[in-house]
């Protein structure tokens, strides 16, 4: 079954400290990977993505993800949390190339930032 | 690049009313939108894919006739809550697939957010 999971549903980290978020995911091909980001009451930002090439990714707001395809993770850090980052994060997998382009989430990582 | 306008971000409606919210693909077309709605602390729970031109596909356990979905153009897909009740209060967001350009022709599908719009049934 498909299926993405984020062990932390609630993660705390000082300002300043670096991060680091877990996403597993069962998946019969090499999917997409996705990582987005949502602020209370708002939609969800594209912070960076995986399909192919170097299994290190940079994204927007100074985020990071690495692909493992031996652990089936994507997971995300960022060197040094802001205060603005706090929010909630969501791993995504979704079909490669133009297959229907439906996104399976993980639960959210709530990410708490503090001074 | 890549934005999606929803609208509007908060309504308020007396039972039995009926709701309108808008999704569009301000810069590029989408085929392919997404509806989707969130309740509190939790994960987006995929409601309907809206094809332009055709109809909606639901997921299962969605009722088609309370939530009516209309992609009448390459730009705009509408999602209409009818005869809204309290237990229809939620977070709801909608999405529009774009190529992912990085990859050209052949490459997989990426999914732009709105802002999400909040319903409040009374």
């Amino acid at each position: 079954a498909q299926s993405v999971t984020q062990p932390d549903i609630h993660i705390t980290v000082s300002e300043g400290a670096s991060l680091e978020l877990r996403c597993n995911y069962s998946y019969g091909a090499t999917p997409y990977l996705f990582w987005y980001v949502q602020s209370p009451g708002q939609g969800l930002q594209l912070l960076l993505k995986y399909f192919s090439g170097d299994t290190l990714v940079q994204g927007i707001k100074g985020f990071e993800a690495e692909f493992k395809r031996s652990q089936s993770s994507f997971n995300l850090r960022k060197p040094s949390v802001h205060w603005s980052d706090a929010a909630e994060y969501f791993c995504a997998v979704g079909p490669p190339y133009n297959q229907g382009g439906k996104l399976i989430f993980g639960q959210g990582t709530e990410l708490s930032v503090k001074p | 690049g890549a934005v999606v306008s929803q609208h509007p971000s908060w309504v308020i409606c007396k039972s039995g009313t009926s709701v309108k919210i808008e999704c569009r693909s301000l810069d590029f077309q989408a085929t392919t939108m997404f509806w989707y709605r969130q309740f509190p602390k939790q994960s987006l729970m995929l409601m309907a894919t809206s094809n332009e031109g055709s109809k909606a596909t639901y997921e299962q356990g969605v009722e088609k006739d309370k939530f009516l979905i209309n992609h009448a153009s390459l730009t705009l897909s509408t999602l209409t809550v009818t005869s809204a009740h309290p237990e229809d209060s939620s977070f709801y967001i909608c999405s529009a697939r774009d190529f992912d350009r990085a990859q050209g022709e052949g490459g997989g599908n990426i999914q732009y957010f709105g802002a999400g719009t909040r319903l409040s049934v009374l």
